[in-house]
């Protein structure tokens, strides 16, 4: 059975300065890893899809995969106040159901 | 492009009272996904269609849950005795296949007292 879990489970930045967020999963067959946003009481966001080891870009969030350690990493360069947010991370494990198995996610907090 | 649209947006009930809620997925989608999230996780599914088949209901508490997507396209999850462990925000999305990415309706939000 897949565990997602992420860290931290709340996280306080400065605009501006760079945000990490860090989720870890146990399939290493697990072949589609995507990070979405969910503002309070909205529905939820793609942010981000990665297939593959290293980095993809969009927008002002990076995913870092590394499957080998079982790691994928979300950056975001110069959050804004309005990107506080619940941030989850979603895995697919590599079984023909393609049951998506998302983490508890981390509150990030952007201060002016 | 119309988004996923659920209904309600709340609900209120006390224990052992029925409710419904109901999907509209994006045009063209053939897979839709039933997920519950409770306060303070990550979503978790529930049942998912391709069509009008159920793929995984796995998940499912089946003695008081039901879904249903009879055309291919709207569904309806039903809870017909609900408990106090049922309060959740309950998402669904939809996709083309099960490769793509999954867009998510902004979910009903039910407070079973």
């Amino acid at each position: 059975q897949q565990k997602v879990q992420q860290s931290p489970e709340s996280l306080t930045v400065s605009e501006g300065a760079m945000a990490s967020l860090n989720c870890t999963f146990s399939d290493r067959s697990s072949d589609n890893f995507r990070w979405y946003r969910q503002h309070s009481g909205k529905g939820l966001e793609v942010l981000v899809s990665i297939f593959s080891d290293g980095e993809k870009e969009e927008g002002s969030f990076t995913a870092h995969l590394n499957r080998a350690s079982l790691h994928v990493f979300l950056h975001i360069r110069e959050p804004q106040p309005s990107d506080s947010a619940l941030y989850l991370c979603a895995v697919r494990g590599g079984s023909a159901l393609g049951r998506l198995h998302f983490g508890a996610g981390t509150q990030l907090i952007v201060i002016p | 492009e119309a988004g996923v649209t659920q209904s309600p947006r709340y609900a209120v009930l006390q224990e052992g009272q029925a409710v419904s809620f109901w999907c509209d997925p994006i045009s063209g989608h053939d897979t839709l996904y039933w997920y519950q999230q409770p306060r303070d996780q990550g979503p978790q599914l529930l049942v998912y269609f391709r069509d009008e088949a159920v793929i995984d209901n796995s998940q499912l508490p089946s003695d008081r849950f039901s879904a249903v997507r009879p055309k291919g396209t709207n569904s309806t999850l039903k809870i017909q005795s609900a408990k106090q462990g049922d309060t959740a925000t309950y998402l669904c999305a939809s996709t083309r296949g099960d490769q793509d990415t999954q867009y998510f309706g902004p979910g009903t939000r039910l407070l079973v007292l």
